[in-house]
């Protein structure tokens, strides 16, 4: 079974407008993480925000921010004013428990946004 | 700071033939990273690193070696290189806390004709 799904693999949105990208993740384990990084066409993969399973408040930074319910094993990622530059893949990955501390991220498989002008 | 430095950035490669994918990072992060990005397709671990000397397998292990030596450096070799391991290949790195994100090179987009 897929332990992150990304169920939307190409979404186009007016400039300026809000955009949800959705992500479901599988894990039995009470502790967890969920990251969501940009991928440019350009290839770089840039960090955008993490939850933790334990945190109480929804994480933001600056535009972006993210849903997360626990219950439904959902953390969908939320750009306000989209901007011609946040056209890029987006992949949502999870960190389950621990292994020696490293961090085993799982990816899914992106979505591709597109801004239209 | 140059964060994680990967290099090559591209190469093609023969079947059967060998390479080391070089990764160095300058953040004194313990903990390192290799992925492989397939066509249309997120991430995939391959090896990890929690420190100078300890390594341990990932998701799609096979067909690759890794070493760490120094805190800076973590090396992928592949060793008969095949046209399934054409790939981009990634290097990231962490520190230990759970919500610290992995920072990644630039990867090395890897042709095996």
């Amino acid at each position: 079974a897929q332990k992150i799904t990304q169920t939307q693999p190409g979404m186009f949105v007016q400039e300026k407008e809000a955009v949800t990208l959705d992500c479901t993740y599988d894990t039995s384990d009470p502790s967890y993480g969920l990251f969501w990084y940009k991928q440019p066409s350009s290839g770089e993969m840039i960090f955008l925000i993490y939850q933790g399973s334990y945190d109480q408040q929804n994480a933001t930074e600056g535009r972006y921010s993210l849903n997360f319910q626990k219950a439904r094993k959902s953390a969908n990622l939320v750009i306000s004013a989209s901007q011609l530059g946040d056209s890029a893949m987006y992949f949502c990955a999870m960190r389950e428990g621990r292994d020696q501390g490293a961090q085993k991220l799982v990816f899914g498989q992106g979505t591709r946004l597109t801004i239209n002008p | 700071n140059a964060g994680v430095t990967q290099t090559p950035k591209f190469r093609i490669l023969k079947i059967g033939q060998s390479m080391t994918l070089q990764c160095t990072q300058d953040m004194n992060h313990n903990y390192m990273y290799w992925y492989r990005q397939d066509p249309g397709m997120g991430l995939k671990l391959i090896y990890y690193s929690v420190g100078a000397g300890i390594t341990d397998k990932g998701e799609v292990p096979n067909g690759y070696n890794v070493s760490r030596s120094t805190t800076e450096d973590f090396p992928l070799r592949l060793e008969l290189a095949a046209p399934s391991q054409t790939s981009v290949y990634f290097c990231a790195s962490s520190y230990p806390e759970d919500t610290q994100p992995q920072h990644f090179g630039d990867g090395t987009r890897l042709s095996i004709l």
